[in-house]
Order: C-alpha cells, then structure tokens, then sequence
C-alpha cells in the first residue's frame, strides 16, 4: 500500500533550537497535513497545505508542500517545552477525507 | 464542544473475548474512520464510513467489524480479542476537511 517515509524518527533537541523534519512519499497527494500528538490524546492539526509549493505558517510552525506533492517538511522555530511530542504528516488523496500517516516523528526538549 | 468522543478509554480483554468500541461525533461529518497506532508504525486504517450506510476496509481489516449506526456513530467491533489487537484506537472524522481525532482507547488482549 501507500507509504509516506517520515524523517527523523526521534529528536532531542535543546530548548529555544529550531527543528526540521520531513515526508516523502511514492504517491501524489492533494493534500499534505502536520499533526501533534500529545501523551494519551489523538493527533490535533498542526498546518494544513492544499497547493503544490505551497508555505504556511502558524506561529512558530512553518511547513511547505513539495512542488512534486510527494514531499513536504515542517520546521520549528525557537522551540520550547511545551513542543515535547510526536510529529505525525498525512497525505490526504484527491475526493476522499481518508489519511495515509507517516510513522512520526518523537520530539524531546530539554531545558 | 465535544468533537470526537471515544469509549471506553481503557479495556483489558482475555483472548477470544469481544468487546465494541465506540465513536461519536457532533461536528454533522460524513465520513467516519477507525484507526490503530502502534509503535513506529504511525497510525494505520482499520475501517471507514464515507457516508452514512456505507463501510470500507481500509489497509488492516482482518479481526474486525464495524457499523455505522446513524451519521453521528461508528463502532468498531472485536468479535475474538487476539494479542496482536493490543493497540491504541482512534476514531476521526471529517467532510471534505482536515480528519478530527478522538482521544483514544487503549485496549490490551492478554
């Protein structure tokens, strides 16, 4: 089936850093989505991305989506503890609401 | 505000045991979905509804049934607990949008 390859695995990271982590994937998607996964919560949306070469921020969160749409990164700036969690993409294909995840990426900061 | 709302949050099962978990959402969605996560396996499809009456298996089926009961509920049946069904569950939904998540049950099949 679809996979999405989601790099790095983990990072540790010391506070105020920034982050960068990434997504490929075989496949073309519509559309490319970054969410945040807390200890014992579901994933929340982070940066939805609809446009090839599309770069949308939110805050410290910066992510684009590859000009291909079989890649995008997310970036953190000036992180802080807070930003302990996991990093999951998800492409969503054309005319369905159905997501193909990456396995995540585990965050850890310390002060 | 509710959103997505999963029960039970937690459940040990017994080998061979049946169990339904259950997903209900207020945001008027169409499509429903069951997910798995295990570690470094991100979260993998179980089953989706794309609309009311309608189901789809998504890329790990085997061992479970669901039904979509009305437009708001989805749930996800075990009908004999395997330990490889040890997992956490998810349910989401959406319409044309970014997928909402519940927060999980943590279910383990000893």
């Amino acid at each position: 089936g679809q996979q999405l390859n989601q790099s790095p695995q983990s990072m540790f990271i010391q506070e105020g850093e920034d982050v960068s982590m990434n997504c490929t994937s075989s496949s073309i998607f519509n559309t490319w989505l970054w969410y945040k996964q807390d200890p014992g919560e579901g994933p929340v949306l982070l940066i939805a991305l609809y446009k090839a070469g599309e770069l949308t921020s939110n805050g410290r969160l910066t992510a684009q989506f590859g000009i291909t749409r079989k890649d995008s990164f997310l970036n953190i700036s000036a992180s802080i503890p807070s930003d302990v969690g996991i990093y999951f993409c998800a492409g969503q294909l054309r005319n369905t609401d159905k997501l193909i995840f990456g396995t995540g990426t585990r965050l850890q900061v310390f002060p | 505000n509710a959103g997505v709302t999963q029960t039970p949050k937690f459940q040990v099962l017994k080998t061979g045991q049946s169990m339904t978990l259950q997903c209900a959402q207020d945001m008027n969605h169409n499509s429903m979905y069951w997910y798995r996560q295990d570690p470094g396996m991100g979260l993998r499809l179980i089953y989706y509804s794309a609309s009311e009456g309608t189901t789809d298996k998504g890329e790990v089926p085997n061992g479970y049934n669901v039904s979509r009961l009305n437009k708001r509920e989805f749930s996800l049946r075990l009908e004999s607990a395997a330990p490889s069904q040890t997992s956490v569950y998810f349910c989401a939904s959406g319409s044309n949008s970014p997928l909402h998540f519940g927060n999980g049950t943590r279910l383990t099949v000893t």
